[in-house]
């Protein structure tokens, strides 16, 4: 059964500090991985894709990167600004079929002005 | 375009009630699923479909049931409330399988 963990489970950083959020899965045999923003009492708001053919993606200050063979990703935000204040989800797509995504519990981001 | 959008947002129910979670999505998608999130747990799938007329159970189906009579619609049921069920309810959907999930804004049951 694939797991997924994310370390660390909380982090706190003073604004425009670069950062890198860590995820890690026990099954290689990824579709894709997806990573994704919930802020509090809100969804889940997609931040990137990377599919299992893919080393990294990259979308304004965020990139993420996959290493299949060693079962990680990692999320980089660079220039923190409170605004990213939120929790980060790690969630892959590991089975034929339903293609569930599988989640991590998240780390939750905070940016101290 | 609205993109994943559920009803209601907020419930509360009394043990042993019934109600229904509404999924609807205007892009077109193929596959659409339940989640709930629940403190310490993460997000799990209840169930699935993988196009109108289809269902399938997911990793914490009992206690409830699902409907996809229209592609866009996916209803998520409780026949007979619990206090376990009270959780944030999330759907999303995918054009196809194995690639990226649009998530709604969630449903927060309380079951007393």
């Amino acid at each position: 059964k694939q797991e997924v963990t994310q370390i660390p489970a909380a982090l706190s950083v003073p604004e425009g500090e670069n950062l890198v959020l860590n995820c890690s899965f026990t099954d290689s045999a990824i579709y894709n991985l997806q990573w994704f923003r919930q802020d509090p009492g809100k969804g889940l708001t997609s931040l990137l894709l990377i599919q299992s053919s893919q080393r990294e993606q990259t979308s304004g200050r965020l990139n993420a990167s996959l290493d299949k063979s060693s079962g990680r990703s990692t999320l980089y935000i660079a220039a923190s600004q409170p605004g990213d204040s939120a929790t980060y989800l790690c969630a892959v797509v590991s089975g034929a079929g339903s293609y569930q995504l599988t989640f991590g519990k998240g780390t939750k981001l905070s940016v101290i002005p | 375009n609205a993109g994943v959008t559920q009803t209601p947002k907020f419930r509360v129910l009394k043990t042993g009630q019934s109600m229904t979670l509404l999924c609807a999505q205007d892009m077109n998608h193929e596959y659409m699923y339940w989640y709930r999130q629940d403190p310490g747990m993460g997000l799990r799938l209840i169930h699935y479909s993988v196009g109108e007329g289809t269902t399938a159970k997911g990793e914490v189906p009992d206690g409830y049931n699902v409907s996809r009579l229209k592609k866009q619609n996916f209803l998520l049921g409780l026949e007979s409330a619990a206090p376990s069920q009270t959780s944030v309810y999330f759907c999303a959907s995918s054009r196809t399988g194995g690639i990226e999930q649009f998530f709604g804004p969630g449903t927060r049951l309380t079951v007393l």
